[in-house]
This record gives C-alpha cells, structure tokens and sequence, in this order.
C-alpha cells in the first residue's frame, strides 16, 4: 500500500529565510495534496497537485510535485510567523480515492 | 458554502464506555470519510462511504468501532465499548468523488479523551 514520508518532522526556522519540505511516497499516486493544521483546528486543504511537474503557489508557499521520483516539495519563502503550523501531505490511493498522509511538518517560525 | 458539520467537538469518557460522532458533509458531495487523528500523527483512514456504501474499511477496527451512512447524506460513528487508545481526534471529510480532483474537505473534529 501507499506510503507517504516526510522530512523533516519539525523545522525551528527564523522569519526570512527560506526552506523546503519534503515528501516522498511509495507507490504510485497519480496526484499529491498539501495541507495545512493549526493548533487544535481542523486540516485546511493548501494545494492539489494532479500531473507531473505540477507547480502552485501561493502567496509564500510553493508546491510542485515529481511524479518519476516520487517526490513533492513544499517551499517556503521568507518565512513569516504567520506560517507556523503543522503541514501535511497526502498522495491517493489505487481507484478508492482515499488519501493516505505523511506525519506532517510541524513549522515554526521565530521572529 | 457550508462546510463539513461535526458533533460532538469534545468528549471525555471512561474507558468501556460507548461514544458516538456525528457528521454532515458539504451538501451535493458524494464521498464521505472518517479519519482518526492521533496527537503527533497524521490523519488515519478508518472508513470511506460512497453515497450510502462502504468502500473502504478495512483499517477499521470491526469489534469496537462502526459507522454507517443512512441516506448517503449524514454519517455516524460510533465506537463501542472505547478504549485509551482510541483518545484521538476524529476527523469526517467529504468531497464531490474520484473524478474530481479527489481535494478532501474536513470538519473540525471530534475529540475524545478515554480515561
């Protein structure tokens, strides 16, 4: 079955810089979804990458995805406080539709 | 639009107790999802309907936890007798189906504590 792995698990990271996450998958998954958490809140869907070498952005944030290597990147740019949150990415599975998600990103962002 | 309707927000039981989540997807969407959210983890897919129909349940523990879709609108799931490991937030999504882009669209969740 589809597995999906991310790296890194948590980023400390300072307001400006820039950085990426990964997320890796194990099988095939025809497309690659990107969301966000807050703190006790629910997950807000960020951006659906449906065809290799898909690209999306929005505001700071930058998804594309690789679907030969298996591979969807999350970039972020200048980072501000505002971004801190958990990010989770997700690929779909055989014909069901299910989506299976990676542990998630837990993203902080210091002043 | 409305969005994914959940209840109740939070609940805090004994252990061999029963809890039951209730579920109201966005109006028109077909594919309707229960996820299992341990604290530090990703969501975790416990049952998938399609209209009114199981499409996926297999890592749904059978003996404690059930789930039904009357109508092909609201869902319940309702976990019988619970244990600690089922503490967790309890996800219900929807979306319009496979052909779409499959984006899933969630509720806020359901979160028991089984002390």
């Amino acid at each position: 079955e589809l597995k999906v792995e991310q790296n890194p698990l948590f980023l400390s990271m300072q307001e400006g810089k820039n950085y990426t996450i990964y997320c890796n998958y194990s099988t095939t998954s025809d497309r690659l979804y990107w969301y966000r958490q807050d703190p006790g809140k629910s997950l807000e869907s960020l951006f659906v990458l449906l065809s290799n070498g898909a690209v999306k952005q929005e505001g700071r944030l930058m998804a594309s995805l690789d679907t030969k290597a298996r591979l969807s990147t999350l970039h972020i740019t200048a980072a501000v406080h505002d971004l801190s949150a958990t990010y989770f990415c997700a690929g779909r599975s055989g014909n069901t539709g299910k989506l299976i998600f990676g542990q998630g990103t837990t993203l902080q962002v210091k002043p | 639009e409305a969005g994914v309707a959940q209840s109740p927000r939070y609940k805090i039981i004994e252990k061999r107790q029963s809890v039951a989540f209730w579920c109201n997807p966005i109006s028109g969407h077909a594919t309707l999802y229960w996820y299992q959210q341990i604290l530090g983890q990703g969501p975790k897919l416990l049952i998938q309907f399609q209209n009114n129909g199981v499409v996926d349940d297999s890592q749904l523990p059978k003996d404690r936890f059930s789930a039904e879709r009357l109508k092909g609108v609201d869902s319940t799931l309702k976990i019988q007798p619970a244990k600690l490991e089922d503490s967790a937030v309890y996800l219900c999504a929807s979306s319009l189906g496979t052909a779409n882009t499959g984006e899933l669209f969630f509720g806020e969740g359901s979160r028991l504590t089984v002390l």
